[in-house]
């Protein structure tokens, strides 16, 4: 069973850097999610792909972060000039176009910013 | 921002006891569910139970809405050590995209 995969699990990174994170969503899910978790927090709504267009985005998605599903399969997250507060659990969800309304996560990339 | 709150904020139970915990959520939903997550992990989805519908089970879990109250308890019966985790409510609307709690931290000693 194919489930939703992130590269990397885990991310170390200095304050000022720019890091990018996969998603590979289960296959034929056209829609696909990103969220932020913060420590002792649930997880908050970043943006979301139908296929490959970007239709929402969170006012949370400053403008260092930029969000790319250029094939309607994987996607990228990008965080540029990364700042403490960008700590953070980053976890990605897809759901199918026959129940949208199910979201299948996957296990998260663990960013640190030093 | 959270959606709602979810309560209490931590529970902990002896194996073989039921966990409830419960959710309170401020606007229209389209619906509302149950996911479950282990210390530093992804989510997994449990329960959904849409607006038109009041009462919904699953295995040993039972899930309840209020809209009248925006409320919605989770409660699992029979808990055993494997259910400790973190729960967490989340309401759908447009786009459907999740809207999360605070969650519940939950411990089930053995």
């Amino acid at each position: 069973d194919t489930g939703v995969s992130q590269n990397p699990r885990h991310k170390i990174t200095k304050r000022g850097q720019n890091v990018t994170f996969r998603c590979d969503p289960i296959s034929e899910h056209n829609r696909l999610y990103w969220y932020r978790q913060t420590l002792g927090q649930g997880p908050e709504f970043l943006t979301y792909f139908q296929n490959e267009a970007q239709l929402e985005k969170s006012r949370l998605l400053s403008d260092r972060f930029s969000a790319e599903r250029p094939k309607g399969s994987f996607s990228t997250l990008e965080i540029q000039r990364t700042e403490q507060g960008d700590s953070a659990m980053y976890l990605c969800a897809s759901s199918p176009a026959d129940r949208q309304e199910t979201q299948y996560f996957g296990p998260g990339t663990r960013l640190l910013v030093l | 921002s959270q959606q709602g709150e979810e309560d209490p904020q931590a529970l902990s139970i002896q194996e073989g006891e039921n966990a409830t915990m419960n959710c309170s959520y401020k606007t229209s939903i389209n619906n509302l569910q149950w996911y479950r997550q282990n210390s530093g992990r992804g989510l997994v989805h449990l329960i959904l139970i849409r607006s038109n519908e009041r009462e919904k089970h699953s295995g040993r879990l039972r899930v309840t809405l209020d809209t009248s109250k925006k409320s919605s308890s989770l409660l699992i019966t029979a808990s055993r050590a494997a259910d400790t985790a973190s729960y967490f409510c989340a309401t759908g609307a447009a786009g459907n995209k999740l809207t999360f709690g605070g969650g519940t931290r939950v411990l089930v000693k053995p």
